[in-house]
């Protein structure tokens, strides 16, 4: 079954820089996923698309500060520099085979 | 620019239907499936079917088949999502969602989101 498994909850200061993680179930560590920001009464908004081998494509207007990585089933949201703006849930997405898109359980992050 | 402009809010009775209609703008319509999303208050995201604008042709998530139905007028360049017997469970804020331009048909990622609808069910 495909599933995304997010931490709960995340925090770290202001000018520093965090690592959101996102793990794919068993048989699914090469899919791609995506990645979308959700700030306090906001729709979503689509980061970037991951790939398994760590190349990524980031939406129009991303800052240069959000990045992502891979490693085996794991995906990685890395923000640098944060700001007060990047406090928000964070959740990660992808697709299977036949017809069904997935979205992990979010995190929400704390900029202290 | 590429925009979704969503309906505004409802209250609806249990028992009752909804229609919440995504107007899209910015591009070419029919090159790119749509999808929607709902986030029940406090919670994650959650899918609930997609809609071919060019051909119409659905698929819904099962938790969703045979109280959903998705639709699209090409003239207008909008699509709707009907959900019918609205139980409180349904309260949520209900998204459209633009599925990334596929290349040889490989689905992909959402890359645009409407702005959301919120849908109260309450008697």
């Amino acid at each position: 079954q495909l599933v995304l498994t997010q931490s709960p909850s995340a925090s770290a200061s202001l000018g520093a820089s965090v690592k959101l993680t996102c793990t794919l179930s068993s048989g699914h560590r090469s899919y791609a996923i995506a990645w979308h920001q959700q700030q306090p009464e906001k729709g979503p908004r689509y980061l970037m698309k991951l790939n398994s081998d760590g190349s990524h494509s980031k939406g129009d207007g991303i800052p240069d500060r959000f990045s992502g990585s891979s490693s085996g089933a794991e995906r990685y949201l890395t923000i640098s520099s944060l700001q007060s703006e990047d406090e928000a849930d964070y959740y990660c997405q992808t697709w299977g085979t036949g017809i069904r898109w997935v979205f992990g359980g979010g995190t929400n992050l704390t900029v202290l | 620019q590429v925009q979704l402009v969503q309906s505004g809010a409802e209250v609806k009775k249990p028992g009752a239907s909804v229609k919440v209609s995504c107007k899209a703008s910015g591009y070419t319509f029919t090159s790119y499936y749509m999808h929607w999303v709902r986030q029940a208050p406090g919670q994650g995201l959650e899918w609930m079917g997609i809609i071919n604008p060019s051909s119409g042709s659905t698929n819904y998530a099962q938790k969703f088949q045979g109280r959903v139905t998705m639709t699209r007028d090409t003239s207008t360049s909008t699509v709707y999502m009907e959900l019918s017997s609205l139980r409180s469970e349904d309260t949520a804020v209900y998204y459209c969602a633009r599925e990334i331009l596929r290349v040889a048909g490989v689905p992909d990622a959402f890359d645009i989101w409407g702005q959301g609808t919120m849908v109260t069910v309450s008697s």
